[in-house]
Parts: structure tokens; sequence; C-alpha cells
């Protein structure tokens, strides 16, 4: 069974700096690529960041771009989000999510981690 | 980024009524397009994916249709267990991948 467990989340202030985790299980998690969405409060969902699986190639949103950096450590099945610079609008609970093969969309998603910057 | 907008925002619907969301992109995104369900607090459901196909394990109730700019998600014989938001997803280019604002199926 895929599981996702997101945690890392909390109170942060502007300016900030924070590091998600999301720990992967039930699936061989080097082979797929695996992305961040968040979701503001009351809000609808974001695509945030994604990385492949093998070659390491990142995407990020326009939004999170130079101040998120995404990562894994496939001997972990771990995937990050290390995020700076942290704005009020940053605020969201953000899922980890895993892609298919071949398919740019999320098959499975964490419970999420709520990361709020306020000061 | 391509833009994808939902219709309506929310929908009053009774159980065993047949419903239709609407999805509408920016631009021609071919049947690159997602579906998914969310209820309050739980992390969103695939539902499905180019456009109609269902991913496996949802109920046939669920449909999908449509191609270039305009889509649609049917659920036929509305379940109590179907009520939640649901969300288009456009997928025509990796690094800008957006979702509509959703909609919300409602007990009537």
């Amino acid at each position: 069974e895929v599981q996702l467990l997101e945690s890392g989340g909390g109170l942060v202030q502007p300016g900030g700096s924070l590091r998600l985790s999301c720990a992967a299980s039930g699936f061989d998690f080097s082979t797929y690529a695996m992305s961040w969405v968040r979701q503001s409060p009351g809000k609808g969902l974001e695509w945030v960041s994604s990385l492949s699986g093998r070659d390491n190639s990142a995407s990020y949103a326009d939004s999170v771009k130079g101040r998120f950096t995404i990562s894994r450590d496939n001997s972990k099945s771990t995937l990050y989000l290390h995020m700076s610079n942290l704005r009020a609008e940053d605020t969201a609970v953000y899922y980890c999510a895993k892609e298919p093969l071949g398919r740019w969309i999320f098959d499975y998603w964490g419970q999420g981690t709520l990361v709020t910057v306020s000061s | 980024d391509i833009q994808m907008t939902q219709s309506p925002s929310t929908l009053s619907a009774s159980v065993g009524d047949r419903v239709t969301i609407t999805c509408r992109a920016s631009q021609s995104i071919s049947r690159w397009l997602a579906w998914y369900q969310q209820k309050p607090g739980k992390a969103p459901k695939l539902l499905i994916y180019r456009a109609s196909t269902l991913e496996s394990g949802v109920p046939s109730r669920f449909s999908g249709s449509g191609s270039g700019t305009e889509f649609t998600l049917t659920i036929s014989d509305l379940q109590p267990d179907d009520f939640a938001t649901y969300y288009c997803q456009q997928y025509d280019t990796y690094s800008r991948r957006t979702f509509g604002q959703g909609t919300k199926v409602e007990i009537k």
C-alpha cells in the first residue's frame, strides 16, 4: 500500500525558513517523480514543485522559484521541500504527491502538513 | 499560465441525481486533464485522467469527457459519499500545471 507521510510544518515568521519532509513507502520511490502541492486555507490547489525520480530534474512554480528547493533521498525514500524567505501568502497545507509514470498528474497524496507564516 | 475555470462554484443536488461539472481552459490542452475529489480535511483523490480515463477503483458512475478547452465531469446516480469538492487539473505543460478553483457538490 502506498503511503506518504509529511512532517515539518509549523509556525514561522515572515522571512524565515522551514524544511518539510515526506516519508514514502509501499512503492519503488526512486522510480517515480514526486511533487509538492499546496492549498491555502479555504482555497484551491496550487502545484509548487516536482522532482524526477532518477535524474533529479526539478521544476518550480513561479511563485516559489528562487525561494524553495525540492530534493530527495532515494536511500531513505524521502522527499524534502526547503522553504526560505517565507511570506504570508505561503501559508497553506502542503501535500506530498506521487506522480504515475509518464503522466503529469498525482495518483497518491499524503495527509498534508500545515505551514503558517505569521509574526 | 493556463487558467482553468470551473462552473458552477457550488452545486446543490440530491442522492440519485445526475450532476455535471464544467472545466474550461484558457487555451487548448488537448486531453491533458484530470479530475480530483476532495473531502473536508482530507487530501484530494484522483478520479479521472486523460479527460476520460477512470482511475483504478473509482466507481463507474463517474465519467469525464471533452477535449481542447472544454471538459465535463459527470456523476450519474449521486451517492452520499460523493458530496465533496471537485477540482480539475491541466497538465499540458509539466512545469505549468494548474488547477481549477473547485466545485462544491452539496446536499440539496
